[in-house]
């Protein structure tokens, strides 16, 4: 069964800095991955999604990595903003969609 | 489109009553979800939908769950009877074949108190 963690499960920045969070897999044999944004109370949105074949892919500041042979991918944020805020999940969809847990992200102004 | 349709937004209901929960998909997609969010579990696959067929449902947490997707745009979670701790936010999200963008709903917080 595939497992998804996210590190670290919670970080605060000041506004500006630029950030990297985590999620790794354990089963590789996968079709994707997506990374979401959650606000609080919200659903979902879908920030970014990697195909197995894919390396990166990249949306305004936003770039998400995948290394599918050591079951890792990056978010690198640029130049965070205190609108950033929120929960980002990482998605692994192999036979179904598992989620990791989450990183509670809080960019202070 | 207006995405994924989600109703009630919020429900709070007493232990033993029966909960349904609604789902219109976004129009031609072909892939549906729900999933099940507390603090404690995080998020949960109950079951997924190809085609308005059932393929995998080992989420489903007991007996008194069931989902059903009678045509491509409308799914329904039912749990009978209701307990306290199936307290949680229910998601529906729905995908164009496996491996494209998921997008989810708004989801359907419920209290059962």
């Amino acid at each position: 069964k595939q497992e998804v963690t996210q590190i670290p499960a919670a970080l605060s920045v000041p506004e500006g800095e630029n950030l990297v969070l985590n999620c790794s897999f354990t089963d590789s044999a996968i079709y994707n991955l997506q990374w979401f944004r959650q606000d609080p109370g919200k659903g979902l949105t879908s920030l970014l999604l990697i195909q197995s074949s894919q390396r990166e892919q990249t949306s305004g500041r936003l770039n998400a990595s995948l290394d599918k042979s050591s079951g890792r991918s990056t978010l690198y944020i640029a130049a965070s903003q205190p609108g950033d805020s929120a929960t980002y999940l990482c998605a692994v969809n192999g036979n179904d969609m598992r989620f990791g847990a989450g990183t509670r992200l809080t960019v202070k102004p | 489109d207006a995405g994924v349709i989600q109703s009630p937004r919020h429900e709070v209901t007493e232990m033993g009553q029966e909960v349904t929960l609604r789902c219109k998909p976004i129009s031609g997609h072909n892939s549906l979800f729900w999933y099940r969010q507390t603090m404690m579990r995080g998020l949960e696959l109950l079951i997924y939908f190809n085609n308005n067929v059932p393929i995998d449902d080992s989420g489903m947490p007991e007996d008194r769950f069931s989902a059903k997707m009678p045509n491509a745009s409308f799914s329904t979670l039912k749990i009978q009877p209701s307990e306290p701790r199936d307290s949680a936010v229910y998601f529906c999200a729905s995908s164009h074949s496996s491996g494209n963008t998921i997008y989810f709903g708004e989801g359907s917080w419920l209290t059962v108190v």
